[in-house]
């Protein structure tokens, strides 16, 4: 059974880069036909996705970000992290990774437990 | 649109059965995925790919799809149902994934 955690800085100043890992246990992060997402939720908001990636290093992201995330891949630590770079208030969130299975390539599951990142000075 | 909207709020009756839609464009070409999120908790899949439910998930828990419309059935609404739904599914490129907004289920 796959389990995902992730880990980082809760708190970032503004203008700085926001950087967080997904470690990923009880299974391969090479494992052919799984990519590995970022998902964002806003405090008291709807889930907002960001981005993912697939183990060969192939990534997507959405346009609302505005080119600011960057999705990366260690397949030797078996993890995969997130940048977001020249953060704001607006990017205080808590931040879950997820795998995405199935055919469609759209169901998310496993997720991780979740991590609060606060932007503040 | 590469939007996936959902109703707000929705209420059902103990026991009764609800029905919770996402409606979107790309629904037309792309299964959706059904997530349930209670307070403080990460979300949990409980229906994908139109016809499969998770491990452990109840089989009170259903989905379909018709046309632009993608639907999750819970029949026989127990208390702990209660929760947040959200929908998502790729956007008409198939490259990008979709949230819609989030259903707050409440169950009388």
């Amino acid at each position: 059974q796959v389990q995902l955690q992730e880990s980082g800085p809760g708190l970032v100043k503004p203008s700085q880069t926001l950087s967080l890992t997904c470690s990923v246990s009880g299974g391969s992060i090479s494992s052919s036909g799984y990519y590995w997402s970022w998902i964002r939720q806003h405090p008291g908001k709807g889930l907002e996705w960001i981005g993912y990636i697939y183990y060969t290093g192939t990534t997507f992201y959405s346009p609302s970000l505005n080119s600011r995330a960057s999705i990366s891949v260690d397949t030797s630590k078996n993890h995969f992290s997130l940048e977001l770079t020249s953060v704001t208030a607006a990017d205080t969130a808590v931040y879950y990774c997820a795998s995405v299975v199935g055919v469609s390539g759209s169901a998310l599951d496993p997720w991780g437990q979740g991590t609060l990142v606060t932007v503040s000075s | 649109s590469s939007e996936l909207t959902q109703d707000p709020i929705v209420s059902v009756a103990l026991g009764q059965t609800v029905r919770i839609t996402c409606q979107g464009d790309s629904l037309r070409s792309y299964y959706a995925s059904w997530y349930q999120q209670k307070p403080g908790q990460a979300p949990v899949l409980v229906f994908y790919d139109n016809n499969n439910r998770p491990s452990g998930i109840p089989d009170r828990f259903s989905g379909s799809s018709s046309g632009n419309t993608a639907s999750l059935t819970i029949t026989g609404a127990q208390a702990e149902d209660e929760a947040d739904y959200y929908c998502n599914s790729r956007d008409r490129s198939g490259y990008l994934l979709l949230f819609g907004g989030g259903t707050k289920l409440t169950v009388l």
